[in-house]
């Protein structure tokens, strides 16, 4: 399978303890972006990668969301200190680089579906 | 700032009818791109059709086209012969074109309608 990739699929946390979710691109792909969706809600956005740099980031990610691309590859999306109201699914998605022939487009992978209790 | 706007929670159609998903948008540029995107049940996104502002033509793929009408400010999917499969969250999203000065790269989503197709 060459989609983009999220791991875990599914995770169940206790208030206050961290997460990190692990999100692997298309393979030649060099943008990525993170989006969180609430149940009944369209995805919004949260961060953007272009290779290994951080360009965008939403209002929504408070202090407790920390993203990073380090290699310009795989992405983490970690949130510290969880609360109930940070469950949600947390989606990836990639584009190719600009200049190809998709690059305003975004490939999503399945997701990772936060609960926490 | 944009908004999308799709104003239909809940859409039902017959197995082989046709079906027509609204969705408004507001922005003050010229040149923008609008995507549908489906989401099964099993929860991962696929694009269906995107349309370039600048395009006067109305984009189609296969059982899909859309009605894009620029000073409207409207994007609605029709699905034509619909099928069971079709049954999923539909999501209209807008997004800025790469070559926008201080570009966003992000997707703006609509709250999404729920489309049930009846066998």
């Amino acid at each position: 399978d060459t989609g983009v990739s999220q791991d875990p699929r599914h995770k169940i946390t206790k208030r206050g303890q961290n997460v990190t979710f692990r999100c692997d691109p298309i393979s030649e792909h060099n943008r990525l972006y993170w989006y969180r969706q609430t149940l009944g809600q369209g995805p919004e956005f949260l961060t953007y990668f272009q290779n290994e740099a951080q360009l965008e980031k939403s209002r929504l990610l408070s202090d407790r969301f920390s993203a990073e691309r380090p290699k310009g590859s795989f992405s983490t999306l970690e949130i510290q200190r969880t609360e109930q109201g940070d469950s949600a699914m947390y989606l990836c998605a990639s584009s190719p680089p600009l200049g190809t022939l998709l690059h305003n487009e975004q490939f999503f992978g399945p997701g990772t579906r936060l609960t926490v209790l | 700032a944009q908004t999308v706007t799709q104003s239909q929670p809940e859409m039902s159609v017959q197995e082989a009818e046709t079906v027509t998903l609204s969705c408004t948008y507001d922005t003050s540029e010229s040149d923008y791109y609008l995507f549908w995107y489906k989401q099964p049940p099993s929860r991962q996104m696929i694009l269906v059709i995107r349309q370039e502002a600048y395009k006067q033509q109305n984009a189609t793929e296969n059982r899909f086209s859309v009605n894009f009408q620029k000073a409207a400010k409207s994007f609605s999917l029709k699905i034509s012969d619909s099928q069971l499969g079709d049954a999923a969250m539909y999501f209209c999203a807008y997004k800025h074109p790469l070559h926008y000065g201080g570009a966003t790269n992000k997707l703006i989503f609509g709250t999404g309608t729920l489309l049930a197709v009846q066998p």
